[in-house]
């Protein structure tokens, strides 16, 4: 069965632009988890969803947001965005709430903030 | 709050000799889970260690679950090219089950 889907695989923004990130979990999976990954920070994690609500959430400002819907496809939106965003997205899901099972990732979406 | 530190930060090695690394936690965890990450590619879930003690092997690697709960080690034996790559640890947090990843091992094979 398909894998997990990250969509666009790569994408250039400018400060202050904002961005939307999309994923598509694998068939069945009702979870989907958002991390970012940076050389200084390594994997920190932003938020989980399950049954579109959101279930966890990491220390990110407001300016980070997420939603689910009912077929379990996630996006994650970035607003104003900062040089600092610079950073590989990683999406991944699972069966049921993370914490208790397997994630899969994606190959993620790598954002260049300018 | 519970954090996980990974040792070494880099290796280099030979191809065939075997390797070590150990993710420590000031707090204890209930699982933990040992991940490899290629160049270009997500983060791939190699073991996963659900009890003190527990010693579990995927071919090659093996990983252990510290008696304290506090720290995990992952041996691989005979390194080949294709182990090149991040290799994490991680865990669900005790108190909301955040998943937390270590900030990695990075490992290079020396041609």
């Amino acid at each position: 069965k398909a894998g997990v889907t990250q969509t666009p695989r790569y994408l250039i923004k400018t400060r202050g632009q904002q961005v939307t990130l999309s994923c598509s979990p694998i068939s069945g999976h009702r979870s989907v988890s958002w991390y970012q990954q940076t050389p200084g920070q390594g994997l920190q994690f932003l938020f989980e969803y399950f049954s579109e609500t959101q279930r966890n959430k990491g220390n990110f400002p407001g300016r980070f947001s997420g939603r689910q819907f009912s077929n379990s496809r996630s996006e994650m939106n970035v607003s104003t965005l900062e040089l600092g965003d610079s950073a590989l997205y990683l999406c991944a899901s699972s069966l049921v709430l993370a914490g208790y099972n397997e994630q899969f990732f994606g190959p993620g979406t790598r954002l260049t903030v300018l | 709050g519970q954090q996980l530190n990974q040792s070494p930060q880099s290796m280099f090695i030979q191809e065939g000799e075997d390797v070590s690394m150990n993710c420590t936690s000031s707090s204890i965890f209930n699982t933990w889970l040992w991940y490899k990450q290629d160049p270009g590619e997500g983060p791939v879930l190699l073991i996963a260690l659900y009890k003190a003690g527990e010693l579990t092997s995927n071919g090659r690697l093996t990983a252990q679950f510290g008696i304290t709960r506090k720290d995990s080690f992952l041996n691989i034996s005979a390194s080949i090219p294709s182990d090149v790559g991040i290799y994490f640890c991680a865990g669900p947090r005790l108190r909301d089950d955040k998943i937390i990843f270590g900030k990695g091992t990075r490992l290079h094979i020396l041609p």
